[in-house]
């Protein structure tokens, strides 16, 4: 079945780091893929997202690309900052029919920024 | 405000009982999921419906259950069958954006059994 693999977490940074999370899937279709964070306590927010092949997905500063040729979707931001600390997770859609996408979910990388 | 409401932040039971984790949700969505998180596990799909009075089972309903009357509620029970009931319980909702579904997330409810 579709899976995703993250690395391994912690990651510790200094602030105005730049960073890399790595994520990479396997998928028998065409998968969207996304990125979420999760500040402490709280529920997913939807940070990036990306439906095709070379998208890129961007926000607040944080970027991914949907890699086809090697299955990756890695997530990266030029200087990171304090507030940037939290838990961040890749994902793919499998779609099960109309109105439904079924999320698989890597198992998170915590980020820990410090000043 | 649009948005998904879970109630309560945090839940206490035991041992030999049932608890309902409530999830509302005003964005008019037709989809509604009920996902578990456990440390260092990601997030796990219990139930999900598509429609009003239907529901599936996700992949790993034992000891779960759901009922969908209304389009904006969709509560979870965890019922006494459920062998490892404390974890952090996240519902979520869906349309459809542009072909793609897109899911939004409540701020979830944390349960643990005594």
């Amino acid at each position: 079945g579709d899976s995703v693999t993250q690395m391994e977490g912690p990651v510790t940074l200094s602030e105005e780091a730049f960073l890399t999370i790595n994520c990479t899937y396997t998928a028998t279709g065409y998968p969207s893929l996304f990125w979420y964070v999760q500040y402490p306590g709280e529920g997913l927010q939807l940070l990036l997202k990306a439906t095709k092949a070379d998208d890129k997905g961007s926000n607040k500063g944080f970027e991914a690309t949907y890699r086809k040729e090697t299955t990756s979707f890695h997530l990266e931001k030029g200087s990171v900052q304090v507030s940037d600390s939290a838990v961040y997770f890749c994902a793919l859609s499998d779609f099960g029919g109309t109105g439904f996408q079924k999320l698989v979910f890597g198992t998170g990388t915590r980020l820990l920024v410090s000043p | 405000d649009g948005g998904i409401t879970q109630s309560p932040k945090y839940l206490f039971r035991k041992e030999g009982q049932n608890v309902t984790l409530s999830c509302e949700q005003n964005l008019n969505h037709d989809a509604m999921y009920w996902y578990r998180q456990d440390p260092g596990q990601g997030l796990r799909l219990i139930y999900y419906s598509q429609i009003v009075n239907d529901f599936q089972k996700g992949d790993i309903a034992e000891g779960y259950s759901v009922s969908r009357e209304k389009k904006e509620s969709f509560p979870l029970t965890v019922t006494s069958a459920q062998k490892n009931p404390t974890a952090f319980y996240l519902c979520a909702s869906s349309i459809w954006v542009r072909g793609r579904n897109e899911q939004f997330f409540g701020p979830g409810t944390r349960l643990t059994v005594l």
